[in-house]
């Protein structure tokens, strides 16, 4: 089983509708959660971070997390053209035993997703 | 500006030929990763440096080397060691405290092998 699981797609969505993401991980020690967004040839961008169970939402995309099943998801409505990219779920465990937080983050293979008009 | 630069955008190499793809960020993180990509698949970690001078391996650290002498500079050599070195480089920086140490990522270089 992979650390970090995301379906890969193709997702393809009319201009309008709601795409929905999603990831899946498997070390029950992962506290921060992340999503980035890769246009082609490009560097990946972060567009959300949630830590807590529940729904984190910023402007037209909304993160949702349920440690329990070990799960995340990223919602993104009136999905526009422009949203067409490969998007990438991250995973970062908590402190170490040390107390630092050293930022190891584990992804997941990526979501390409297409917006079509 | 702040942000993370990579040089060189592009690089090709020769068999044999050891490289060094620089990367640098004026952000004030501690830390900073490599990372590799190949098509259609994620980011997989090569090495990453919580404070200067000292650096850890990642998931993929053979053929690779690196070295942290300053805070803002982390080049990561890619040796003739590594066979299959043809791939999208990304370097990433964080901090390592106050915060959920997001990473921010750099332009990237995009190497091939001819």
């Amino acid at each position: 089983q992979k650390e970090v699981e995301q379906n890969s797609g193709p997702l393809s969505v009319p201009e309008g509708a709601i795409a929905s993401l999603n990831c899946t991980y498997s070390d029950r020690g992962s506290q921060s959660f992340f999503w980035y967004r890769q246009y082609s040839g490009k560097s990946p961008e972060l567009i959300m971070f949630i830590y807590s169970n529940g729904d984190k939402e910023d402007g037209r995309f909304t993160a949702q997390l349920n440690k329990a099943s070990q799960y995340v998801s990223l919602l993104i409505r009136d999905s526009q053209p422009s949203d067409s990219a490969t998007y990438l779920c991250a995973v970062k465990r908590g402190r170490d035993a040390g107390g630092t937080s050293y930022g190891k983050l584990t992804f997941g293979q990526g979501t390409i997703l297409t917006v079509h008009p | 500006d702040g942000g993370i630069t990579q040089s060189p955008k592009y690089l090709f190499r020769k068999e044999g030929q050891n490289v060094t793809l620089s990367c640098e960020q004026n952000l004030n993180h501690d830390a900073m990763y490599w990372y590799r990509q190949d098509p259609g698949q994620g980011l997989r970690l090569i090495y990453y440096s919580q404070i200067v001078n000292d650096f850890q391996k990642g998931d993929i650290a053979e053929g690779y080397s690196v070295s942290r002498e300053k805070k803002e500079s982390f080049p990561l050599t890619v040796t003739s060691a590594q066979k299959n070195p043809t791939a999208f480089y990304l370097c990433a920086s964080s901090v390592t405290s106050g915060g959920y140490n997001e990473q921010f990522f750099g332009p990237g270089t995009r190497l091939t092998v001819l």
